[in-house]
Parts: structure tokens; sequence; C-alpha cells
């Protein structure tokens, strides 16, 4: 199975930048999903990695290092609008390729 | 948006009856996920489809049991409602199990009394 570990709250000012760390361990890691969820809505996908390194997409970007059981996601130029939970999921192909999800960090964006 | 829909939207409900959930697509996707989301736990998966009448269970399948005789309809029945169930429900869908991303519903609020 897989144990994933992302904080729990952050807090951050508008136009500030937040880092959001994910941990995982598994045994047959087949990518990395970040969503976005806003409190009673459904999560909603922001971005997937696969192979190493960074990907950018606008104002977010998403990063994952294999060897080291470790991926971020990095919220630039913060709007009241990113005030959400942000959730770190793991496809496993040891696990069938099912998702297994974190906790989710809730992100707090301060005017 | 993707097309998926699920029914009720929230209900509430009395400790040992039965209670079946919906969840409704349009877009022919071959993958269906039956999610429990509760706060401190994240989503956990309960069951999941890969095709008609095929299902197979996830990590918290006790007490629900789920079925599917068409691509668009993905039925989670709990078959006598515990307090323990209470929690907010979500279904998914996605094109392939491997790397693609999964769409979600917006969510069904269960309250067992």
């Amino acid at each position: 199975g897989q144990n994933i570990d992302q904080p729990t709250e952050m807090t951050a000012t508008e136009g500030a930048i937040v880092q959001i760390n994910c941990t995982y361990q598994t045994s047959g890691f087949n990518g990395l999903f970040w969503y976005q969820q806003h409190a009673g809505e459904a999560p909603t996908f922001l971005s997937y990695n696969v192979l190493d390194g960074l990907e950018e997409k606008g104002r977010f970007s998403s990063f994952l290092s294999r060897s080291k059981g470790y991926s971020y996601l990095l919220l630039k130029e913060l709007q009241m609008k990113d005030s959400a939970s942000y959730l770190c999921a793991v496809r496993d192909r040891s696990n069938d390729y099912k998702l297994s999800f974190g906790a989710g960090t809730t992100v707090t964006v301060r005017a | 948006d993707a097309g998926i829909t699920q029914s009720p939207r929230h209900k509430v409900t009395e400790t040992g009856t039965p209670v079946t959930l919906r969840c409704h697509q349009t877009e022919n996707h071959r993958y269906m996920y039956w999610y429990r989301q509760d706060p401190g736990h994240g989503l956990r998966l309960i069951h999941y489809s890969y095709g008609v009448k095929d299902t197979d269970k996830g990590e918290v399948s006790d007490g629900y049991s789920v079925s599917r005789s068409k691509t668009e309809d993905f039925l989670l029945t709990l078959e006598s409602a515990t307090s323990s169930q209470t929690s907010v429900y979500f279904c998914a869908i996605s094109e392939r199990g491997g790397n693609t991303e999964a769409f979600f519903g917006q969510g069904t609020r269960l309250t067992v009394v």
C-alpha cells in the first residue's frame, strides 16, 4: 500500500508563493497527481508527474523526485480564490493502478 | 466539465436501513470509482469498476456493495447503514486505469442517524 504525507494546513498572503510538500512510499510508483478541492465541492485535477522534474502550468507548478519519494506543488502569485484543499495522490501499479490520496493540505490565503 | 452526476446529493437515513447511491456518466469512460471522504483521512477507495459487471474492492469495502450493469451507471449500496458510514461519497471516472486523470462527481453527503 501507500503512505502519503502532506501538511494539514498552510497560510499565506495574497500575492505570495506557497509550496505544499508531499512524501510517499510505494512499491510500484506509476504517477503522482495533484487535485484542488474547494470546500463543499468536488476535487478537480491540477497536475500529473510521472518523470522527475518540474511541470509548470501557469501559476501552478509541480515537482517530482522518484528516488526521494517526494513531490511539491508550488502556487505562485496567490489569489484569494486559491484558498482550498490540495490533495496529493499516487498511482501504484502493484496496487492495480489505483489512486491513493493523502489527507490533503488546506491552504488559506489572507489579504 | 466531465459529464458525471451523483444522486442524491444529500440523504439522511436511519441506522439499519439500506441505501443506494447512484453515479451516472455520459463520457463512456471505462473506469468508475466510489470514494468516501472523511476529515483527517482524505479520499479512500471503497470499490471500483473496470467495465460492465467487472468490479473490485478498494481499501474500505466492508459494509458496501456495488453494481455496474451499464457503462454509464455505477451503484453503491449500503446494505444496512451504520453511523460510521456517515460521510461524503464521491464518484469518479477515468478513461483508462493507468496514467489518466480521474474526474469527480459533486459528491453525496450521507448522514446515518
